[in-house]
């Protein structure tokens, strides 16, 4: 069975450009999750999608957005890239069901020059 | 409202010898916890979780964590460490409202000493 697989694997942009990071999650999964990991900040929670809908948003700024298709992935959107969004962003899925584990990608290595 | 603390941010162990990496959670609803562990530009791996079922979890490579209400705590132990033990750990919670999402402490990083 396939993981959750992340593209690209590593992305360079310049300040001020957008970035795009899509997602595939594990069959069966209808939630995803977008985190953020940079250095020194830790794990921080960017978005929820569940069926399509945005579920939750952690504290970022409007120009980080994102959708959920009809088969379930997902695309994470950052507009008018800064320095500091260079950071690795990690997508999880999960089935809906509280308690269940969310399963991690490999990440997507955006660094903004 | 959920959070998670992990004391210590690095620790270093001989090989062999035990190692325990601290976690403490706050959480206004039962909560559902949870050990993963990230290896250098990786993604991150499922250790173990507690669900409210046994409150001693074991997990996969040796690793098991006791659920302790008392403390509030989930402290990850291992008997003997391993060098391919050497990542980052990361403590997490959910629960309540949000389900999925999970709430993580800021890692701690581990190294094995020959």
């Amino acid at each position: 069975e396939a993981g959750v697989t992340q593209s690209p694997t590593h992305l360079i942009k310049t300040r001020g450009q957008q970035a795009t990071l899509r997602c595939s999650p594990i069959s069966g999964h209808t939630s995803v999750y977008w985190y953020q990991q940079a250095l020194g900040l830790g794990l921080q929670f960017l978005l929820w999608y569940d069926e399509g809908e945005e579920r939750n948003r952690g504290n970022f700024p409007p120009r980080f957005s994102g959708r959920q298709f009809p088969n379930y992935s997902s695309e994470l959107n950052v507009n008018a890239l800064e320095l500091e969004d260079s950071a690795l962003y990690l997508c999880a899925s999960s089935t809906r069901q509280g308690g269940t584990e969310a399963f991690f990608g490999q990440g997507t290595r955006l660094t903004v020059v | 409202a959920q959070s998670v603390t992990q004391l210590g941010s690095h620790v270093s162990v001989s090989e062999g010898a035990l190692v325990l990496l601290r976690c403490n959670y706050s959480s206004s609803v039962p909560p559902y916890l949870f050990w993963y562990v990230q290896y250098p530009n990786q993604g991150l791996q499922l250790l173990l979780k507690y669900t409210s079922a046994a409150t001693l979890v074991k997990g996969i490579n040796g690793f098991e964590a006791e659920f302790k209400k008392s403390e509030t705590s989930f402290h990850l132990t291992k008997p003997s460490a391993h060098m391919s033990d050497a990542a980052e750990y990361f403590c997490a919670v959910s629960g309540g409202s949000t389900l999925g999402r999970l709430y993580f402490g800021r890692g701690t990083q581990l190294t094995v000493w020959p």
